[in-house]
Parts: C-alpha cells; structure tokens; sequence
C-alpha cells in the first residue's frame, strides 16, 4: 500500500542551525509529494510540494527534492529560525486514488 | 483568508452524546471531501471519502455506523460522532482537494468525552 516514513521527533535545534528531516515513502503508481506544517494552535498548511521525479520544492527558505531512486522527500533548511517550531508532516498523494497519506510528523523546537 | 471552514474547533460533551462536526469549502466546490482523525502524537489517519451526493467510503477499521457522513452539497460536509465514548475523543480535521492539488484543511475539531 501506499504510505510514508517520517523522522521521529522531536528535533531541536538552535537558531540558524541546518535541518533536515527524512521522509521515505512507498507507493503504488506516481505520487505527489508534499510537505505539510502546523504551527501550534493551527491547522495544517502546505509548505511545499513536487509532482514528479527530480522536482525540488521551496518555500521560506525550506527545500526538498523528489528522489525516486531512493523513495525520499527530504526537508531541509540552511538556517532555521524560532519561528520555524512547528510540526512537519509529509504527505504523498496518488493522483488516481485522490488521498493523501501522511508520516506521524516531526515536532521541531527552535531555540534562541 | 481560509478556504475550509470547519466549526466546531472544540468540544467537551458528555458519553453517549452525539456530535456533529460540519466543514464548508468557501471558495470552491468541492465534490470530495476527506474526514481524518488524529490520535496524540500520531499522524492523521483517513476515516473516510466522502462524495458528494453519494455515500462515503470509509477506510478498513473504521465504523460507519459510529461515524456517519453527508455530503449533501458541494461546499458542506458533516461528520456525527454517533453515542460518542471517551476513546472516540481525538482531533478530527477535514480537507477538500481535486487531482494532485494540495488540500485544504479544515482547522480542525478537537472532540472530549467525558
């Protein structure tokens, strides 16, 4: 079945650190992906999304590359701020079937 | 400004009660709707895809009878947590979304029964 692997959290980093937070995914056909972001007391947003393969995504200074080869969605950031403390959530979503599978997302703490 | 609108954001109710969450695509029709359930410290998880004008399609292990679903329109979707018991408190959350597009989620509904 389709489904996707996320980093376990929590991260926590300092101001202007680099982050990374792995995803892995298995799919049956040609997913998109996406990376999803909740900030405490919100809903989900979309941070950043790829349709196909070698596609890199950004947004806020976030970045993730569709890498087919290894299944992986990567998210990373060069320097991260306080601001950035959120859950992430990848997601994949298969086009035909028209729902999104996401990973037990990642709390990340940024700290002054 | 928000495209889902999902009312209520929380409730608090007695067992057995049954509850009643609504969410309304504001600036599209949205002929699918998806209700998720999100257990502390897990991802969402999909309940059920509902369609408009027809009858949801609930993922294995969920309950139809429990968790009622009507799509009666194109920009309302409501979800009734029949009888609910307190293992059905959870933070329930609804998106709408065509093809590939992202979704749009609802805000989210954080339901506890006491």
């Amino acid at each position: 079945g389709n489904s996707v692997t996320q980093m376990e959290g929590p991260v926590t980093l300092s101001e202007e650190a680099f982050l990374t937070i792995n995803c892995t995914y298995t799919a049956t056909g040609y997913p998109s992906l996406f990376w999803y972001v909740q900030y405490p007391g919100e809903g989900l947003q979309l941070l950043l999304k790829a349709t196909k393969a070698d596609d890199k995504g950004s947004n806020k200074g976030f970045e993730a590359t569709y890498r087919k080869e290894t299944t992986s969605f990567h998210l990373e950031k060069g320097s991260v701020q306080v601001s950035d403390s959120a859950v992430y959530f990848c997601a994949l979503n298969i086009f035909n079937n028209n729902d999104m599978r996401f990973g037990a997302g990642t709390r990340l703490t940024v700290k002054p | 400004g928000a495209v889902v609108s999902q009312h209520p954001s929380r409730v608090i109710c007695k067992s057995g009660t049954s509850v009643k969450i609504e969410c309304r695509s504001l600036d599209f029709q949205a002929t699918t709707m998806f209700w998720y359930r999100q257990f502390p410290k897990q991802s969402l998880m999909l309940m059920a895809t509902s369609n408009e004008g027809s009858k949801a399609t609930y993922e294995q292990g969920v309950e139809k009878d429990k968790f009622l679903i009507n799509h009666a329109s194109l920009t309302l979707s409501t979800l009734t947590v029949t009888s609910a018991h307190p293992e059905d408190s959870s933070f329930y959350i609804c998106s709408c979304g065509a093809g590939d597009q992202p979704q749009h989620f609802g805000d989210g509904t954080r339901l506890s029964i006491l």
